[in-house]
């Protein structure tokens, strides 16, 4: 079956450190995104790429880097240079041009700096 | 822009109970509409849609109907079960331009369904 993989589900990280959260597609979408989650907050928009070898920045790109070699494939880096990377990410994968369908989402990537 | 504007949270509700989150929107164009629920540690998965006025969506029991002249969108069920405990949000998705389509979210409504 199609979808979107997300890995690790939880994953620690050291001040300091740069971590890479992984998502997966195997619905030949176009369009591929990266969301946070705060509590509270509901889903902020960090990045999204409607292309391969092309990307945007979200709302809130400070200290994350993308890349989308594959159109399969939409890492997101978190750098070091975001001072509070805890929260819950989602990536999610659309159809561009393809507005009625709305958009597939993976099961979430947990990160918590320790 | 466009944007989305649903009731905050938490609602708790006892089993069996109606249901009903508002949700309101802004659009400059003419959106499709979706209703997603989120579980606990989950991801979004889309519960229903609605692509035009007048449009009802409807899955699990789940309803809302697509008012263009309120701009509203409310998500309804007659009889709510503890499993339907979860986030919920609303998000309407509207051409931003050379077919690029793009979702506005609500901030989510957590729901509680208690025995």
């Amino acid at each position: 079956d199609g979808g979107i993989t997300q890995s690790p589900k939880y994953l620690f990280r050291k001040e300091g450190q740069n971590v890479t959260l992984s998502c997966e597609q195997n619905l030949n979408h176009d369009a591929m995104y990266w969301y946070r989650q705060d509590p509270g907050q509901g889903l902020r928009l960090i990045y999204y790429s409607q292309i391969v070898n092309d990307f945007q920045k979200g709302d809130i790109a400070e200290g994350y880097s993308v890349s989308r070699e594959k159109k399969e494939s939409f890492p997101l880096t978190v750098t070091s240079a975001q001072k509070n990377p805890t929260a819950f990410y989602l990536c999610a994968s659309s159809m561009v041009g393809q507005g009625l369908y709305g958009y597939t989402f993976g099961s979430g990537t947990r990160l918590t700096v320790v | 822009g466009n944007s989305v504007t649903q009731m905050e949270g938490p609602v708790t509700l006892s089993e069996e109970a109606f249901l009903t989150i508002n949700c309101t929107y802004t659009a400059t164009g003419y959106p499709s509409l979706f209703w997603y629920v989120q579980y606990p540690g989950e991801g979004l998965q889309l519960l229903l849609k609605a692509t035009k006025a007048d449009d009802k969506g409807s899955n699990k029991g789940f309803e809302a109907t697509y008012r263009k002249e309120t701009t509203s969108f409310h998500l309804e069920k007659g009889s709510v079960q503890v499993s339907d405990s979860a986030v919920y949000f609303c998000a309407l998705s509207d051409d931003s331009g050379a077919g690029s389509y793009q979702l506005t979210f609500g901030k989510g409504t957590k729901l509680s369904v208690i025995p």
